[in-house]
């Protein structure tokens, strides 16, 4: 079974710092998705990347698929409290067509203001 | 209109008993999911319906019976529950199958075995 492993898997810091959690494997995977889960409430998109070495911004947001497709980064630059939530990496393994996902553990983020 | 729609949202119940979780998508989509996540937020697939075909079955105990009437809908049976069912429970679907495709999760239904 191919595990990703993310950490931290819990961060409270203050507003305005900055941050980055990381999701790390052993394996090759054909895309990595990044979503985010606030209590009560399923997992929400936030972004998915696919080629080696890519880089995604959204807003505050910086996303990197590692070169070699086995591990990503999520940075976070001056956190805001509306940034609180469970962060999750998902992974596709190389030449599935069933649209299985493998989650990380998740990284509580917790932002004070 | 939401998206994913999943009922009940709590499910307390006693041990031994059979529930069922139904979800509903609106999307259109061809592809739903089920999903377990733990006390430890762990989110892991049971099991994936793709245009009315089971294409991801999980090890998962077979007292888990997934059945999907029609596309836009896949439900949930659990017999003889136990203990170690306790977990939140997420339907999500997605276009299809391909990858790289978005999911669209349902708020989750919190069971609770007692």
């Amino acid at each position: 079974t191919q595990l990703l492993e993310q950490s931290p898997q819990f961060l409270s810091i203050q507003e305005g710092e900055n941050l980055t959690v990381y999701c790390n494997s052993s394996s090759v995977f054909s895309s990595l998705q990044w979503y985010r889960q606030e209590p009560g409430e399923g997992p929400v998109l936030l972004v998915t990347v696919v080629t080696g070495g890519e880089v995604k911004k959204l807003k505050r947001l910086t996303f990197q698929f590692g070169d070699a497709r086995k591990d990503s980064s999520l940075h976070i630059t001056a956190a805001q409290p509306g940034d609180t939530g469970l962060y999750l990496c998902a992974a596709r393994e190389v030449g599935s067509n069933t649209g299985k996902l493998i989650f990380g553990q998740g990284t509580t983020l917790q932002v004070k203001p | 209109d939401t998206a994913v729609s999943q009922t009940p949202k709590y499910l307390v119940t006693q041990m031994g008993n059979d529930k069922s979780i139904k979800c509903e998508q609106n999307l259109g989509h061809d592809t739903m999911y089920w999903y377990k996540q733990d006390s430890k937020k762990f989110l892991k697939i049971m099991f994936s319906y793709n245009n009315k075909e089971l294409i991801i079955n999980e090890t998962v105990p077979n007292r888990f019976s997934p059945k999907s009437p029609d596309k836009a809908h896949l439900n949930l049976h659990i017999n003889s529950l136990e203990l170690g069912d306790s977990a939140v429970y997420f339907c999500a679907s997605s276009q299809d199958a391909a990858g790289g495709v978005e999911q669209y999760f349902g708020p989750g239904t919190r069971l609770t075995v007692t």
